[in-house]
């Protein structure tokens, strides 16, 4: 398996909600990551979790909560939203063994809408 | 901070070639990446660079890198419609677990 799967593909919610998006990946990367993307810019880094602990959080909001279960499985939980909150978010893994070059998998994505 | 730059838009015919450029700014960045991105979809790892090389071909791709000049190219020979995309080039700082966007290329290919 060299995927990395990511549920649901599309999701709307409310600013009261509270929902969860999943990232799973089995190709034994130890290393796991949330991006988020706007309509035509690049994708920015929101958490790495590196052997199951948070290393960086590019100081996203506290309604973005991480959390990795296990090293094959990734949550982002989500509270009271925002509409410009309303993106792609992506899930990726690496092996995280230094000087691979092999990079990064990517999963393809949750599209997210805040109403 | 870190910074990488790439033009906008790049269209070209059916079987020419395309090239794709990058500048980056952080001179310690050890591996560079492009990225295809369809729309709706994730990114695609087309193909990648260390640092200390200046040339990578993989098929229809040729990567050159110019590290003196921070500068990075794409060149997809026999440009098909189904290259049409947009490509993010990307560097990786050693010993980090960052990987920095460019600004991504939108390639359209005409018939």
């Amino acid at each position: 398996d060299t995927e990395v799967t990511q549920t649901p593909k599309h999701l709307v919610m409310g600013m009261t909600n509270k929902k969860s998006l999943k990232c799973e990946q089995h190709m034994g990367h130890r290393a796991m990551y949330w991006y988020k993307q706007k309509a035509k810019k690049p994708p920015e880094l929101m958490f790495v979790y590196s052997y199951e602990k948070l290393s960086i959080n590019e100081s996203v909001p506290s309604r973005f909560s991480p959390e990795c279960p296990n090293s094959s499985l990734l949550n982002l939980h989500l509270h009271a939203l925002q509409p410009e909150d309303s993106a792609l978010y992506l899930c990726a893994s690496s092996s995280l063994t230094t000087g691979t070059g092999y990079g990064y998998t990517f999963g393809s994505g949750t599209r997210l809408t805040v109403v | 901070g870190e910074d990488v730059e790439q033009s906008l838009f790049l269209s070209v015919r059916e079987g020419d070639s395309s090239v794709i450029n990058c500048t980056y700014t952080d001179s310690s960045s050890t591996y560079l990446y492009w990225y295809k991105q369809e729309p709706g979809a994730g990114l695609q790892l087309l193909t990648y660079i260390f640092s200390n090389m200046d040339m990578k071909q993989d098929q229809r791709l040729t990567v050159l890198l110019n590290k003196k000049d921070k500068h990075l190219s794409l060149r997809i020979a026999d440009t098909q419609t189904g290259d049409s995309a947009i490509y993010f080039c990307a560097s990786e700082r050693g010993n980090t677990d960052k990987l920095i966007f460019g600004t991504g290329t939108r390639l359209q290919v005409f018939p």
